[in-house]
């Protein structure tokens, strides 16, 4: 089975904070991606990474950067955090082939206070 | 026009009904079509895909594509309270090979019984 690990489940930090989410998949599969899931907005794209150290900007790319300097790891940076980046961020991860889908992590809830 | 809608929900349907979701997409070039499931405070989780023109049974759910007309929609034939959840409309557009999806918004269904 495919697993897609997230660092933490519940995440709380203050306004002016740099935020770390890491994400960890075990099926050496080449593409990785982060979302932001709000309600009524449905899963927003914030980056992907399709390889060691290479990443593109989804449709919502400000305020955050990424991190992929190992293929089973892509890193969520909130450099200087603030309320409205307060959201369920959710990892995943696939081989991207034409019907390959996308796995989960479990999903981390950020508070930003 | 958004890339891809969904039926505005919620759905509510008693128990051992048909449930019928629904999705329409903008891009003609879309490959690939995915239908997940997410529960309340859980991740998503793939239902089924499908990509060629027609019907594609698995058990109780049926995914339906036409892609003359642009719509995917999702069948759930005896509907149980297990069914409740949001479920999500995913398609892989054309000209990526990276696994890239973009997401419809969800349709909350709940499951009386």
């Amino acid at each position: 089975d495919v697993k897609v690990t997230q660092s933490s489940r519940y995440l709380v930090k203050r306004t002016g904070e740099k935020v770390f989410l890491e994400c960890v998949q075990d099926m050496d599969h080449e593409n990785m991606f982060w979302y932001r899931q709000d309600p009524g907005l449905g899963l927003r794209l914030i980056y992907f990474s399709y390889d060691v150290k290479m990443k593109e900007k989804g449709d919502i790319p400000e305020g955050y950067s990424v991190s992929r300097e190992k293929k089973e790891r892509f890193s969520l940076i909130l450099e200087s955090a603030s309320t409205n980046q307060t959201s369920m961020y959710l990892c995943a991860s696939t081989r991207g082939l034409g019907t390959d889908t996308q796995y989960f992590g479990p999903g981390t809830r950020l508070t930003v206070l | 026009q958004k890339e891809v809608e969904q039926n505005s929900g919620p759905l509510s349907v008693p128990e051992g009904a048909i449930a019928s979701l629904n999705c329409t997409y903008s891009d003609r070039g879309s490959q690939s079509f995915f239908w997940y499931r997410q529960y309340s405070g859980k991740s998503p989780e793939l239902i089924m895909f499908i990509y060629s023109n027609g019907d594609k049974e698995d058990g109780r759910f049926t995914a339906q594509l036409n892609k003359a007309s642009q719509y995917v929609s999702l069948l759930i034939r005896d509907s149980q309270p297990s069914d409740s959840a949001t479920y999500l409309c995913a398609i892989l557009t054309g000209g990526t090979s990276y696994g890239k999806l973009t997401f419809g918004q969800g349709t909350i269904l709940t499951v009386h019984p």
